[in-house]
């Protein structure tokens, strides 16, 4: 079956653009997660999406980032006004939800540059 | 909130000899630990998991780790190493109740000779 599929697989922009990023869930996996990894900061968790319920923004790191998931499924998450420090490799993962735990199941990330 | 520290940025070993990396983790509540493998040019993928039960975790590729409540140790082990197993390793926790949010350590990035 499908795994965890991210697009673009590369990005480069321009300070100042916005730009957005696409994941494609394993289907049927309700939880999906959005994760960045960057030389400074190392991997650090951004946004949790659980089926119906409010989404966990505690990981953004400024009101510039959004993340929305349609239909429980796809999932795109938006930096408006890109600065360099954006720059990194953003993963998404996912995971059926329920049990004392699931795996998540990483996507091959983008990595995004800004120039 | 938790913290993950891997108090080894890069091991380098020798092909078949044993390698351990180190982790200790810091969290107020209950948690779940994990190692994820990143090999190079790959994406991350999960090596092995204490949820609960016995401390000693057996993972793939013959990896296993040995949980120590008591020093808050999480540290992966293997005893003979590949060249294949060349690749960046992540100590990760997690809150038993808490969307399951991965904390990850900073990495050790293991390079094995020949």
């Amino acid at each position: 079956g499908a795994g965890v599929s991210q697009s673009p697989s590369n990005k480069v922009t321009e300070k100042g653009k916005d730009v957005e990023l696409r994941c494609d869930p394993i289907s049927g996996h309700t939880a999906l997660y959005w994760y960045r990894q960057s030389l400074g900061q190392g991997l650090e968790f951004l946004i949790y999406f659980q089926g119906n319920s409010a989404p966990d923004k505690s990981g953004l790191p400024s009101d510039r980032f959004s993340a929305e998931r349609t239909g429980g499924s796809v999932s795109t998450l938006t930096i408006q006004r890109t600065q360099q420090e954006d720059s990194a490799v953003y993963l998404c993962a996912s995971r059926l939800a329920g049990g004392q735990y699931n795996e998540q199941f990483f996507g091959p990330g983008t990595r995004l540059t800004v120039l | 909130a938790q913290s993950v520290t891997q108090l080894d940025s890069q091991v380098p070993v020798f092909e078949e000899a044993p390698v351990e990396l180190r982790c200790n983790y810091s969290s107020s509540v209950s948690v779940y630990l994990f190692w994820y493998v990143q090999y190079p040019n790959q994406g991350l993928q999960l090596l092995l998991k204490y949820l609960s039960g016995s401390t000693l975790v057996k993972g793939i590729n013959g990896f296993e780790a040995e949980f120590n409540k008591s020093q808050t140790s999480f540290h992966l082990r293997k005893p003979s190493v590949h060249i294949s197993d060349t690749a960046e390793y992540f100590c990760v926790v997690s809150e038993t109740a808490a969307g399951n949010k991965l904390t990850f350590g900073g990495g050790t990035r293991v390079l094995v000779k020949p």
